[in-house]
């Protein structure tokens, strides 16, 4: 069965300096989307940065990146140059092309405090 | 981008009322919505998928006669929470496709319902 795990609950970060959260995903699908998404306090979910199974360049999205590591099973997600917007909850998502709903698995979620 | 919105943004209810949210896609046309419920700074929790002019496909575990589900339009999905309890309290998020197929069909979603139930 599918699955993402996100194994930092927390990060803190100081502004300006970049930071790496971590996601591994399990799945016996060879083609398969991963996407990060940010939830502010708010709780809107904001959509950052996919990554498909076949991509063989690393997404980058702006501050965004995603370091693809296929053969681990990593999708981790850089954000450089931190600022205080960045605080918030992130999730990594993936999406197996066999689910023909659409419909994505979330990890457990990281949040992540940016200090001034 | 393609804007989702949800109504209404919260909501205070009486134990054993239901609820209703509505869910709405306002420039595209969503072939496919999904309901999700979140407790404070936990995962979103998939509730069911929802395809414009069918039935429902719940999660396991989920109740179907008590979160209905409805679909009518390709820009309306509802969601009823019947005979609420303070166990439903939650933030419930709806999010919309407009195609399935692919692997890359960004869902876009609404800002979320907070449902209180006294």
């Amino acid at each position: 069965a599918q699955k993402i795990t996100q194994t930092q609950p927390g990060m803190f970060v100081q502004e300006k300096e970049a930071v790496t959260l971590d996601c591994t995903y399990d799945t016996s699908d060879q083609s398969y989307g991963l996407f990060w998404y940010k939830q502010p306090s708010s709780g809107e979910m904001i959509f950052l940065i996919y990554q498909g199974s076949y991509d063989e360049q690393n997404a980058t999205e702006g501050r965004y990146s995603l370091n693809f590591q296929k053969a681990r099973k990593s999708a981790n997600l850089v954000i450089s140059a931190s600022q205080l917007g960045d605080s918030a909850m992130y999730f990594c998502a993936m999406r197996e092309i066999t689910s023909n709903t659409g419909k994505l698995i979330f990890g457990q979620g990281t949040t992540l405090q940016v200090k001034p | 981008g393609a804007v989702v919105s949800q109504h209404p943004s919260w909501v205070i209810c009486k134990s054993g009322t239901s609820v209703k949210i509505e869910c709405r896609s306002l420039d595209f046309q969503a072939t496919t919505m999904f309901w999700y419920r979140q407790f404070p700074k936990q995962s979103l929790m998939l509730m069911a998928t929802s395809n414009e002019g069918s039935k429902a496909t719940y999660e396991q575990g989920v109740e179907k006669d008590k979160f209905l589900i409805n679909h009518a339009s390709l820009t309306l999905s509802t969601l009823t929470v019947t005979s609420a309890h303070p166990e439903d309290s939650s933030f419930y998020i709806c999010s919309a496709s407009s195609r399935t197929s692919g692997l890359y069909n960004e869902q876009f979603f609404g800002p979320g319902t907070r449902l209180t139930v006294l």
